[in-house]
């Protein structure tokens, strides 16, 4: 059974750059899943922010697409996410996912990790 | 952007109960809708791919049913660990988008 976990930084100050990562275990990162950002602010609903597939195709969210970047780390097994010029709208729970390829949808999370948008 | 639109919002029942939750998509998804069950403080847990394919693990009073632009999560005789709050999302076409939450309340 793939695990993930996730791990940033901290707060981040607005306008600035808020960058997490997702450590992969259990299967490796470079098999035919979609390895995904999915967000939620505290006490809301559940954003998708976007997927990559080890081919190093990506889909973003459009509300988000110029701000955002999702990348692979094959050799080390993870994925990250990067979300510049941040405001405190952008503050939540970021939680990373994977989704097998096909109609299958997302079979498994991260415990998310809270971030914080403050100066 | 396909909109998907879950009824009710939240709803009170009993440990025994059988509990219904609609989610209605914007235009036709094919089968392409997901439910998931999330806890408070807690991440998501997938419950169900493909309308009505139970992910591995979950109970069998557990279903999904619907196809195109209907879709509906029935769980028969509620646990006291079914209470949270459910996510329906489609993922037929990008962006991938999310029902506002259904939560389900102990009466």
């Amino acid at each position: 059974q793939v695990q993930l976990q996730e791990s940033g930084p901290g707060p981040v100050k607005p306008s600035g750059t808020l960058s997490l990562t997702c450590a992969v275990s259990g299967g490796s990162i470079s098999v035919g899943n979609w390895w995904m950002w999915v967000r939620q602010p505290p006490g809301k609903g559940l954003e998708w922010i976007g997927e990559m597939y080890p081919s190093g195709s990506t889909h973003y969210n459009p509300s988000l697409r110029s701000r955002v970047n999702i990348s692979l780390d094959k050799p080390k097994n993870q994925f990250s996410l990067r979300l510049s010029s941040v405001t405190a709208a952008d503050t939540a729970i970021y939680y990373c996912a994977k989704k097998p390829s096909g109609i299958y949808s997302i079979d498994s999370w991260g415990q998310g990790s809270l971030v914080t948008v403050s100066s | 952007d396909i909109q998907m639109t879950q009824s009710p919002s939240s709803l009170s029942a009993v440990v025994g109960d059988r509990v219904t939750i609609t989610c209605r998509a914007s235009q036709d998804i094919s089968n392409h809708l997901a439910w998931f069950q999330q806890k408070p403080g807690k991440a998501p847990k997938s419950l169900i791919y493909a309308a009505s394919s139970l992910q591995s693990g979950v109970p069998s009073r557990i279903s999904g049913s619907g196809s195109g632009a209907e879709f509906s999560l029935t769980i028969t005789s509620l646990q006291p660990e079914d209470f949270a709050t459910y996510y329906c999302q489609q993922y037929y076409s990008y962006p991938i988008t999310f029902g506002q939450g259904t939560r389900l309340e102990i009466k």
